[in-house]
């Protein structure tokens, strides 16, 4: 099993639609939870951390399921601009130094 | 803040020549760095990351080196490339194990 799993999509969604990501990890001891966007030939980026309580920043809500071991990205309203790649990391308890990435999501927002 | 730096942008090198990326953070002091390979439509594989100055951890073999000469500097070697290693390379910081790492813009690499 790998340590971080994504659904590669690609997700084609119509411009205003609400999308969901998951991402499940195999290790339950992970603490630190990460959502990355990245576009082509880009970077990536951070998009959020994901918080035990759940966070929100403006359209983009994270959750954490620890019992499950599963985080999800929810984005509403969906514009051209969130076509991306969507990588969600997690860290890697038995190294202080680790993050541990999935493979991604692509997005891509039709209009 | 902090910034960090990766050149050059792009890179056309014939297998078999040597090959020397580098990348500087400012605006913060004792980082954890880390070089990253991402092959065309793959995932990120991890290369190599540093704790502090001369401190290198490699997690793939490979004919990669890298070295941290200074606490912000962080130089991606290779002695004599291969085809099979064209891919972006990004080099990314961190201030420590909870908090995300921050990407340089990435080298793309094509071995010829």
């Amino acid at each position: 099993r790998k340590e971080v799993e994504q659904d590669p999509g690609p997700f084609n969604v119509p411009e205003g639609a609400t999308v969901a990501f998951n991402c499940t990890y195999s290790n339950s001891a992970s603490q630190s939870f990460f959502w990355y966007r990245q576009d082509c030939r880009k970077e990536p980026k951070l998009l959020m951390s994901v918080y035990s309580s759940g966070n929100e920043d403006g359209r983009f809500t994270a959750q954490l399921n620890r019992a499950s071991q599963y985080i999800s990205l929810l984005i509403r309203d969906s514009k051209l601009s969130d076509s991306a790649t969507y990588l969600c990391v997690v860290n890697m308890m038995d190294s202080n130094y680790q993050l541990i990435w999935g493979a991604g999501t692509k997005l891509i927002i039709k209009p | 803040s902090q910034t960090i730096h990766q050149w050059p942008a792009t890179l056309v090198q014939p297998v078999g020549s040597p090959l020397s990326l580098e990348c500087t953070v400012e605006g913060t002091s004792n980082p954890n760095l880390y070089w990253y390979r991402q092959a065309a439509g793959r995932g990120l594989q991890l290369l190599f990351y540093s704790v502090g100055i001369g401190q290198i951890s490699s997690e793939v073999p490979q004919n990669l080196s890298a070295s941290r000469p200074q606490d912000r500097q962080f130089i991606l070697s290779s002695k004599k490339l291969l085809l099979s290693d064209s891919g972006f390379y990004l080099c990314a910081w961190s201030p420590g194990a909870d908090y995300g790492y921050t990407f340089g813009s990435g080298t793309r690499l094509t071995v010829v």
